[in-house]
Formats: structure tokens, sequence, C-alpha cells
């Protein structure tokens, strides 16, 4: 069954400290792999995908992800967090074909002073 | 920058009443979606839409609920008998192309549906 795991449901990390939040997928393929962001009230932001090549991609606002095949991860980290990072961060596979995404259940991210 | 848009933000109904969700996608994207999220639950795939037709759809997709693109700019999401269960914030998203590099669904920022 395809699905997608954020183990991690709720994480608070410091201002300046280092970020990494967990994302694990089950496909029978190699799907084309995304990181979402929702801001309170907002819609779901693009941060980085992954399509092909290399496996570390970059996104936006510092934000980068790595692809493991043997791992079947797509884990999303940022050096240093800023406080407006707090939100809720979504994993999110797709078919290469096109179609619809399955996502994370979500992991919610808070940032202390 | 083009945005997929959804109104209204919030929609309160009472149970058994129809509900129309709108949304209108980026302008030359060809691919149109409906999600929703129940509160404290993933995002879920409803339906999606290509050509006039629906192309694929999920087993919460019942006859109960209905797509439609009336023009040349909106897309409809139709739920005609509204229960408690379907509670929850709609998201509406589009596409340019099929499939391949670059080409990520973008989504509206969402409509709070409350069935009292």
């Amino acid at each position: 069954a395809q699905s997608v795991t954020q183990p991690d449901i709720h994480i608070t990390v410091s201002e300046g400290a280092s970020l990494e939040l967990r994302c694990n997928y089950s496909y029978g393929a190699t799907p084309y792999l995304f990181w979402y962001v929702q801001s309170p009230g907002q819609g779901l932001q693009l941060l980085l995908k992954y399509f092909s090549g290399d496996t570390l991609v970059q996104g936006i606002k510092g934000f980068e992800a790595e692809f493991k095949r043997s791992q079947s991860s797509f884990n999303l980290r940022k050096p240093s967090v800023h406080w407006s990072d707090a939100a809720e961060y979504f994993c999110a596979v797709g078919a290469r074909g096109g179609g619809k995404l399955i996502f994370g259940q979500g992991t919610e991210l808070s940032v202390k002073p | 920058e083009p945005e997929v848009t959804q109104t209204p933000s919030h929609q309160v109904t009472q149970m058994g009443q129809e509900v129309i969700l709108r949304c209108v996608p980026i302008s030359n994207h060809l691919y149109f979606y409906w999600y929703r999220q129940i509160l404290g639950q993933k995002v879920e795939f409803l339906v999606s839409f290509y050509n006039n037709e629906i192309s694929e759809k999920s087993e919460i997709f019942d006859d109960q609920f209905s797509v439609e693109r009336p023009d040349g700019s909106n897309f409809t999401l139709k739920i005609r008998s509204t229960k408690l269960e379907d509670s929850a914030m709609y998201f509406c998203a589009s596409r340019l192309l099929a499939g391949g590099p670059g080409n990520e669904q973008f989504f509206g920022p969402g409509t709070r549906l409350t069935v009292l």
C-alpha cells in the first residue's frame, strides 16, 4: 500500500538550532517527493521537491532534503531555524506520471526564543 | 505570482444542506484537484479532474460529492447533503501538466467547512 509516515507529530527547537524532520514512504516505484509547509490560516506552500538526479535537493527558505532510496526516506533539514519557521510541515509522494499526492500526517514545528 | 484562490474561507452549514466550494485555479493549468483535511488528520485526496471529466477519485468521493468546471476559470466541489463528518478543511490544487520535473501541484488557502 502507498503511504507516507512522519513519525514526529510535534517538534520544538530553539531558534538558531538545527532541524531535521523525518519522512518515510512506501511506494511501488520511485515516486516524486515533496515537502510542503502550512502556516496557520494559509494554504500549502511547496518547500522543495525531488524528481531525479542529485539526492540532496535545495528548497526555499534555506531548507534542504535528502532522498535515500535504501531507507525509503526523504528527511527535511535546516541548519539554523528562525522563529518564522514555526508551522506545520507535510511530506508527500506522487507518481511520476502525475496524479494524486499522498500526504503524511504532518509535523508541527514550534520554535523557542 | 499566480495563485490558486478559494471561496469562501469559512462555510458553516446545517447537516443535510448542500454546499458548493469554489476554486479559481491558476489560469493556464490543466489538472485540478480537491483534497480535504479533517482536523488533526492528514491531507487526503478526493478527486482529480482533467479535460472536463474526473480522472481519478478516492473512496471518500461518493455520490454525495460532485465536481464541475462551469466556465473557463472556476472549479467547484459540491456536497449534496452534508454530514457532520464532512467538517474539514478543503483544499483545491492545480497543475500545469500531467507529470515530469517541475510539474508540482499548487494549493489554495483552503475552505474550512463546519457542519452543525
